[in-house]
């Protein structure tokens, strides 16, 4: 059964700075990996899908990796804000169904 | 652009009653997906709906039930309800790229 872990579980971090949020999964036999960001008591925002075949995504100041054999992610978020202050959650779908399965997400604090 | 539609926003039930919400998907996509978010919990996958049939089961209790009906909305219908039945239900929906967007999500409260 695929099980999807975030580290750290919470992270504060100043305004400004760069910092980089981890997902790691146990079956490396995925489809795609998508991160998604959650406000609180609000839906999921998606913010980078990346395809089994592709290594990496960029939007803004986000950067994707992916390492599918050793099972691992890492969102990059350069010259954080305060406004970047949310819940960041991965999760990875394992077959045609495109069920997601999601890790308990990393709460990022940025403070001014 | 439109996004997922779900409704209603927030429902407050007592246990042992029925609750329906329901889900319009972005135009042309043919997949939706209900998931359930408990308290400080992850999402968990419960049903989903390819081309109005279901496509897959997670962890849907068996006083749930969802359909897809023909213009491509989806409801969740829920009964007996209980108190750990209380959390956000999202809706979300995808075409073949693979890529899901989720709803605001419907907060059930069941007391």
């Amino acid at each position: 059964k695929q099980e999807v872990t975030q580290i750290p579980a919470a992270l504060s971090v100043p305004e400004g700075e760069n910092l980089v949020l981890n997902c790691s999964f146990t079956d490396s036999a995925i489809y795609n990996l998508q991160w998604f960001r959650q406000d609180p008591g609000k839906g999921l925002t998606s913010l980078l899908l990346i395809q089994s075949s592709q290594r990496e995504q960029t939007s803004g100041r986000l950067n994707a990796s992916l390492d599918k054999s050793s099972g691992r992610s890492t969102l990059y978020i350069a010259a954080s804000q305060p406004g970047d202050s949310a819940t960041y959650l991965c999760a990875v779908d394992q077959g045609g169904s495109e069920k997601l399965v999601f890790g308990k997400g990393t709460k990022l604090t940025v403070n001014p | 652009a439109a996004g997922v539609i779900q409704s209603p926003r927030h429902l407050i039930k007592e246990k042992r009653e029925t609750a329906t919400l329901k889900c319009y998907p972005i135009p042309r996509h043919d997949t939706v997906y209900w998931y359930q978010q408990g308290p400080g919990q992850d999402p968990q996958f419960l049903i989903s709906f390819y081309e109005k049939m279901q496509s897959d089961k997670g962890s849907i209790p068996d006083r749930f039930s969802a359909q897809q009906f023909s213009d491509y909305h989806s409801e969740l219908n829920m009964s007996s309800l209980e108190l750990g039945d209380s959390a956000l239900y999202f809706c979300a929906s995808s075409l073949e790229t693979g890529e899901l967007f989720f709803g605001e999500g419907s907060r059930l409260t069941v007391l």
